[in-house]
């Protein structure tokens, strides 16, 4: 059984609609991360989170926020969705904070038109 | 600029036949991982290394973290090895940054 989900798996959106991705994981790890993945590139890193209740920054951060409810739950917030930020997002968990496999989610394809 | 950089881009192998994608570092990484990205694309972990050499299968990896460069040798190529392979470094304890992949392609 995937330890890893993502939800929804495919969305589409409008210029300026607000988008939340989710992200569900049952590894029982304390590490939890959002990606992108841009056609023809790898992943970067867009929020990531150690604890509940606590979301930092990763290389590309701006124009996205981020939710750590509980250990299981990371969400993914477009405020104010662009065409820019058309791409899929992979959600990832690992145990202790990068010193540990990353274990990744399906991925979500957003289109923003 | 880029600090993970992975080569070749883009590789055709016949089946049975094998060869290495090499992933090199700009600066000093702690540990790499190795993925593959399959046609439905799913990425499906390979390895995990902080030094020295695993091997599964038709699989080996080595990373020297000294010279800042890790590798992945594939060996008797099946079709369903065809994907993309992306080599992930991280610097620290909590980032890892992606090489941009390589595109492989088992011909029958």
């Amino acid at each position: 059984e995937a330890a890893v989900t993502q939800s929804p798996r495919s969305k589409v959106a409008v210029t300026g609609g607000k988008v939340t991705l989710s992200c569900h994981q049952t590894n029982n790890h304390d590490y939890m991360y959002w990606y992108r993945q841009d056609t023809g590139h790898g992943l970067r890193l867009i929020h990531y989170s150690y604890v509940a209740d606590s979301t930092e920054k990763g290389d590309i951060p701006d124009g996205y926020k981020a939710s750590r409810p509980s250990q299981e739950n990371f969400s993914l917030i477009l405020e104010l969705a662009s065409l820019s930020q058309t791409a899929v997002y992979f959600c990832a968990s690992s145990g202790t904070g990068g010193a540990d496999t990353q274990y990744f989610g399906p991925g979500t394809r957003l289109l923003v038109l | 600029g880029d600090q993970v950089e992975q080569s070749p881009s883009a590789l055709s192998l016949h089946e049975g036949t094998g060869s290495a994608l090499r992933c090199n570092f700009t600066t000093t990484m702690r540990a790499v991982q190795w993925f593959q990205q399959n046609s439905r694309g799913s990425l499906i972990n390979l390895f995990y290394l902080a030094s020295g050499t695993k091997e599964n299968g038709r699989l080996k990896s080595t990373f020297n973290s000294k010279e800042s460069y890790s590798t992945l040798h594939i060996r008797d190529a099946q079709l369903e090895d065809s994907g993309t392979y992306f080599c992930a470094a991280e610097p620290g304890y909590q980032n890892f940054y992606f090489g941009k992949g390589t595109s492989l392609t088992v011909i029958p």
